[in-house]
């Protein structure tokens, strides 16, 4: 399974951009990038996913190292709001067991 | 959508009692999966569901644990007897066309938090 590392944490001012760096040095070819997160006391929430090139949507946007080796969520206007843990993850492409493997995340705090 | 419906959303239970953990996935969704979470070991995965098979079980702690799905609709997480290690939020997470190297994305409800005194 490749592997991800994130920060710990992480600190954004509300309004600014937040951007969340993944590393996942070990991913395969056809192993796609996924971000979850998770607010306090609810259960996780997908944000976005790609394979290889910048995904975009109403929530975030991802972008891929050419490489694939890295990854970087941004959050392009956070709010209070999105203070949560983000979780970058990268599900095994060879096989179809289906697990998700949630390491620790990065605890992102949105302050005023 | 209703989302994925977990129920009870709190369960307080002493030791040795059985306990039944119920949840209702997106309809439509073929994968159902049941995660615990606890802060030192995190979110694991404990069991996934096919078409209401078990495929993989190899996350369930113990003969304790069991899980069952007799419809395309429901899924329980049973757990007898109960223990305070077993302490923790539960969670159930549904997708759909799962299966390649693109793994659709999983919806979780807002979980269970057991607490087992």
């Amino acid at each position: 399974d490749a592997k991800t590392t994130q920060p710990p944490s992480m600190d954004c001012a509300e309004g600014r951009a937040a951007n969340l760096p993944c590393n996942h040095s070990t991913i395969s070819g056809n192993e796609y990038v996924y971000w979850y997160r998770q607010i306090h006391s609810q259960g996780p929430q997908y944000i976005i996913h790609g394979l290889k090139n910048n995904e975009t949507n109403e929530m975030a946007s991802l972008i891929i190292t050419e490489d694939r080796k890295s990854s970087t969520l941004i959050l392009p206007h956070a709010t209070l709001r999105d203070t949560a843990v983000y979780y970058c993850i990268v599900p095994p492409g060879s096989s179809n067991t289906g697990k998700l493997i949630f390491g620790q995340g990065t605890t992102l705090q949105v302050k005023p | 959508d209703a989302g994925v419906i977990q129920s009870p959303r709190h369960e307080v239970t002493e030791m040795g009692q059985e306990v039944t953990l119920r949840c209702k996935p997106i309809s439509g969704h073929d994968y159902l999966f049941w995660y615990r979470q606890t802060m030192m070991r995190g979110l694991e995965l404990l069991i996934y569901f096919n078409n209401n098979v078990p495929i993989d079980d190899s996350g369930m702690p113990e003969d304790r644990f069991s899980a069952k799905m007799p419809n395309a609709s429901f899924s329980t997480l049973k757990i007898q007897p109960s223990e305070p290690r077993d302490s923790a939020v539960y969670f159930c997470a549904s997708s759909r066309n799962f299966g390649s190297s693109y793994n659709s994305p999983l919806h979780f409800g807002n979980g269970t938090r057991l607490t087992v005194t």
